[in-house]
């Protein structure tokens, strides 16, 4: 069965520095999105892409972030200059509509000392 | 602003019950309506979507939505332990934000064996 997959699986990074999170989503699917969940609490969206550009993306989703599809298969989430709040795990899900079911991968725990 | 609201548990059922899961939510211009299972440390599994008025039965699982009353619900029948886990409503529209997915905070179900 097709399914989303992300490295690393953890990452420790020094506040300050960039990070790039990896997906790569369902093959046949067009849009991607990140998700980011805060220990204890809830899953929240961060921002979606379709046809190689931005669809929506939230408050949290500042400046210091920012997405890109390198080629045909992967999927990055940057982040520029990493804070201690951006501890988090970052998910990344894939649908093959824009209203339709989101599969989500399996994680990337994020952690900024 | 959009949310989702569910009960946070948690909710205990012995081996066998039905364990009843709601959520409610308050854009009436949302159109899909997902149900994910979180286990510990673990991302986001999709197990029901429905987007129209009325039950979805797949095996064990049963999604109801009732848009009227802006309302979803998932029946779990023949409870075992290993649904214990915490159960996610996410709701996905209105068309101006139509591929993100606002999630609830969770219902943690306990089955007792």
């Amino acid at each position: 069965e097709p399914e989303v997959t992300q490295t690393p699986s953890h990452q420790v990074t020094q506040m300050g520095q960039e990070v790039i999170l990896r997906c790569v989503p369902i093959s046949n699917h067009l849009y991607f999105y990140w998700y980011r969940q805060i220990l204890g609490q809830k899953v929240e969206f961060l921002v979606s892409f379709y046809n190689n550009e931005i669809s929506e993306k939230s408050e949290i989703f500042d400046d210091q972030f920012s997405v890109e599809r390198p080629d045909g298969s992967n999927f990055t989430l940057k982040i520029r200059s990493t804070k201690l709040e951006d501890s988090a795990m970052y998910f990344c899900a894939s649908s093959a509509e824009p209203f339709g079911e989101q599969y989500f991968g399996p994680g990337t725990r994020l952690t900024v000392t | 602003q959009k949310e989702v609201e569910q009960n946070s548990g948690p909710l205990s059922v012995p081996e066998g019950a039905i364990a009843s899961l709601n959520c409610t939510y308050s854009d009436r211009g949302s159109q899909s309506f997902f149900w994910y299972r979180q286990y510990s440390g673990k991302s986001p599994e999709l197990i029901m979507f429905i987007y129209s008025n009325g039950d979805k039965e797949d095996g064990r699982f049963t999604a109801q939505l009732n848009k009227a009353s802006q309302y979803v619900s998932l029946l779990i029948r023949d409870s075992q332990p290993s649904d214990s886990a915490t159960y996610l409503c996410a709701v996905n529209g209105p068309s101006g934000s139509a591929r993100q997915l606002t999630f609830g905070s969770g219902t943690q179900l306990t089955v007792l064996p």
